[in-house]
């Protein structure tokens, strides 16, 4: 099925460790990204990508990497979990953002919570 | 920098009552404005859009939204709410440049409650 896939949808991990998030879109999209939401804050970016092997940070880049080796696939890691990355974390992509008939096409999310 | 600020995080309606919710941009050259809602355990979705080509704007499920520049606002309004309505919505801006980040900046959001 054609759309923008995350997984896993729910994850509990303990401070400290390292935990991926992982997304993956059947469009061919250029742009890809990463949103972390959290009450009262909406959704903030913490990282982009304009293409295979071309990331950006955003608001928010600490404490995450990513990295997209290919087109479809852009995974977010947190390389030493800690308990203010507790969040909902969300994949979005789009053609090109830039234009405004290409809108950003969102997962269903990642509920992350570190103990 | 581009930014959004949505007034009031909670907006309560009865069913059939007129919905507004309240955004306001900031931004040095012309935006591109957007709305989003979020249903339960969803990621967002696109409702309307704000091109430049038209100061109001018509999206899915009888939203509307108005650009005034005056005021440096892009309210959301619907006539009747309906209880599957209830939602929570988030205002998003672009500017209109070629070059710089490509990426959408979001509003903290308003829950919507319909009220039956």
């Amino acid at each position: 099925d054609a759309g923008i896939t995350q997984s896993p949808r729910y994850k509990i991990t303990e401070t400290g460790r390292q935990v991926t998030l992982m997304c993956h879109q059947t469009w061919s999209h250029s742009y890809m990204f990463w949103y972390r939401q959290d009450l009262g804050h909406g959704l903030r970016l913490i990282y982009y990508s304009a293409a295979a092997d071309i990331t950006d940070k955003g608001e928010v880049p600490d404490g995450y990497v990513v990295s997209r080796s290919k087109t479809e696939n852009f995974p977010l890691t947190l390389e030493s979990a800690t308990r203010s990355q507790t969040s909902v974390y969300f994949c979005a992509s789009s053609e090109d953002p830039g234009q405004v008939n290409s809108p950003l096409h969102f997962g269903n999310g990642t509920r992350l919570t570190v103990t | 920098a581009q930014s959004v600020t949505q007034l009031g995080s909670h907006v309560s309606v009865s069913e059939g009552a007129l919905v507004l919710l309240r955004c306001n941009y900031s931004s040095s050259v012309p935006p591109y404005l957007f709305w989003y809602v979020q249903y339960p355990n969803q990621g967002l979705q696109l409702l309307l859009k704000y091109t430049s080509a038209a100061t109001l704007v018509k999206g899915i499920n009888g939203f509307e939204a108005e650009f005034k520049k005056s005021e440096t606002s892009f309210h959301l309004t619907k006539p009747s709410a309906h209880m599957s309505d209830a939602a929570e919505y988030f205002c998003a801006v672009r500017i209109n440049m070629d070059t710089g980040r490509r990426a959408l900046t979001f509003g903290s959001g308003t829950r919507l409650q319909v009220q039956p």
